[in-house]
């Protein structure tokens, strides 16, 4: 059982690149979701998809977007990296958009 | 907005020992309340959660505590094993997981 699968698990990137995390999941949920884990700050949530077509905003979403072109893939893009986007990146989903959320195992990126 | 405090951020404990995290919430409208533990390069997974129509949801050893009039809940793990050493994270909002924020975590260690 697969779950969520997240891409890559590490990256370096020099500010200004452009970088997309990618995230699939296999267990057909309505809802998906981008969280940054930082030390001393805890999740905070980017942006969600309630459903494929349609995309929200969370507490931290400036710099990033995000697009849900169908139900198992929620891809978050860093237009231009800058070091403050150094973090842990969790892609997560739920059913129906309520309950427990179902976390990947986090793709830790780097900004120099 | 909702905000959550977590306390305390690091706890050490011995093994067949009892521990407890505090969280505060500050929206009294938040209704749903789970509990998160997150391994080492691993994503958080849900343990327990309770809702706002109960005072106490236990599972096993562990066991949640919500107080709606002083907005604060409690995560108690009773005969502390090695294996329960984590990071635990506490969460608190409404049923729809898109409006949900996250406390700053608790890294529990137990001794054998």
């Amino acid at each position: 059982i697969a779950g969520i699968t997240q891409a890559p698990t590490s990256q370096i990137l020099a500010a200004g690149r452009r970088m997309t995390l990618r995230c699939t999941q296999d267990m057909r949920h309505n809802a998906m979701y981008w969280y940054r884990q930082d030390l001393g700050l805890g999740l905070r949530l980017i942006h969600y998809s309630n459903t494929a077509g349609t995309t929200g905003k969370g507490e931290v979403p400036d710099g990033y977007s995000v697009s849900r072109a169908n139900t198992d893939d929620f891809p978050l893009t860093l237009a231009s990296a800058v070091p403050s986007q150094t973090s842990v990146y969790f892609c997560a989903s739920s059913e129906e958009g309520a309950g427990e959320l179902f976390f990947g195992e986090g793709s830790r990126l780097t900004v120099l | 907005g909702e905000n959550v405090e977590q306390h305390p951020s690091t706890l050490s404990v011995q093994e067949g020992d009892s521990a407890v995290i505090k969280c505060t919430y500050s929206d009294s409208a938040s209704n749903y309340f789970p509990w998160y533990k997150q391994e080492l390069g691993k994503g958080p997974q849900l343990i327990i959660d309770i809702r706002s129509n109960v005072g106490e949801k236990k599972d096993q050893r562990i066991a949640v505590t919500l107080n709606k009039t002083a907005k604060h809940f409690s995560l108690h793990i009773t005969e502390t094993q090695p294996e329960d050493s984590a990071v635990y994270f506490c969460a608190a909002g409404y049923h729809n997981t898109d409006k949900l924020i996250f406390g700053t975590g608790t890294r529990l260690q137990v001794f054998p």
